[in-house]
């Protein structure tokens, strides 16, 4: 059974500064999908990395996938308030039966 | 290209009372996804749909819950009777097909019981 696993679960932090966000995953995940989520509203789909070594960027936000640590990090230079949210990982062990397994999310919180 | 519909938005319903939900994928996306999203967790899946059959329903409690999609487009998940536990936000998605497709999001209905 595919369990993800993310840290910080809680993050404050200044304007400008920079972070990373880790998700760990404790079996084989076909993929690793990373989604913002703001307050009262519904997921957006931010990155969907396919492949070891696969990074893709999107303005200020990078993720990357290391599928031999099990693990995924989504990176935030130069942070801005905008991107105050919660991001979720998640997982999929693939096949058919591709629904997600999610972390419970990093809360984020940007402060001018 | 019009996104996840779904309703009601908000429904407030006693214990034991039952409701249902109301899903519709994007137009042409063959797999539907039901997911429980309780307060400061991330969504956990119910059921996945491939057209109008069955992919994963190992997470759904089928005491109380149901789910359809008879045509393979719109879908309904039912709870009967509701407990408190059930309180969530249930979010419906889809994707083209199963595979390595993404997963597009509806806004979602808010479930309280009382």
């Amino acid at each position: 059974e595919l369990k993800v696993e993310q840290n910080p679960l809680f993050l404050s932090m200044q304007e400008g500064k920079n972070y990373t966000i880790y998700c760990n995953y404790s079996t084989t995940s076909d993929r690793l999908y990373w989604y913002r989520q703001d307050p009262g509203k519904s997921l957006e789909s931010l990155f969907v990395l396919l492949s070891n070594g696969a990074v893709k960027q999107e303005g200020r936000l990078m993720a990357s996938l290391d599928t031999k640590a099990r693990l995924s990090t989504l990176h935030i230079t130069a942070a801005v308030h905008d991107l105050s949210a919660t991001y979720f990982c998640a997982g999929t062990s693939g096949g058919g039966a591709d629904g997600l397994t999610f972390g419970k999310g990093t809360h984020l919180i940007i402060q001018p | 290209e019009a996104g996840v519909a779904q309703s009601p938005r908000y429904k407030i319903i006693e214990k034991r009372q039952s409701v249902a939900f109301w899903c519709n994928p994007i137009s042409g996306h063959a797999t539907l996804y039901w997911y429980q999203q309780i307060l400061g967790q991330g969504p956990k899946l119910l059921i996945q749909f491939q057209n109008n059959g069955v992919v994963d329903d190992s997470q759904l409690p089928k005491d109380r819950f149901s789910a359809e999609r008879l045509k393979g487009v719109d879908s309904t998940l039912k709870i009967q009777p509701a407990k408190l536990e059930d309180s969530a936000v249930y979010l419906c998605a889809s994707s083209l097909t199963s595979g390595y497709n993404e997963q597009f999001f509806g806004p979602g209905t808010r479930l309280t019981v009382l």
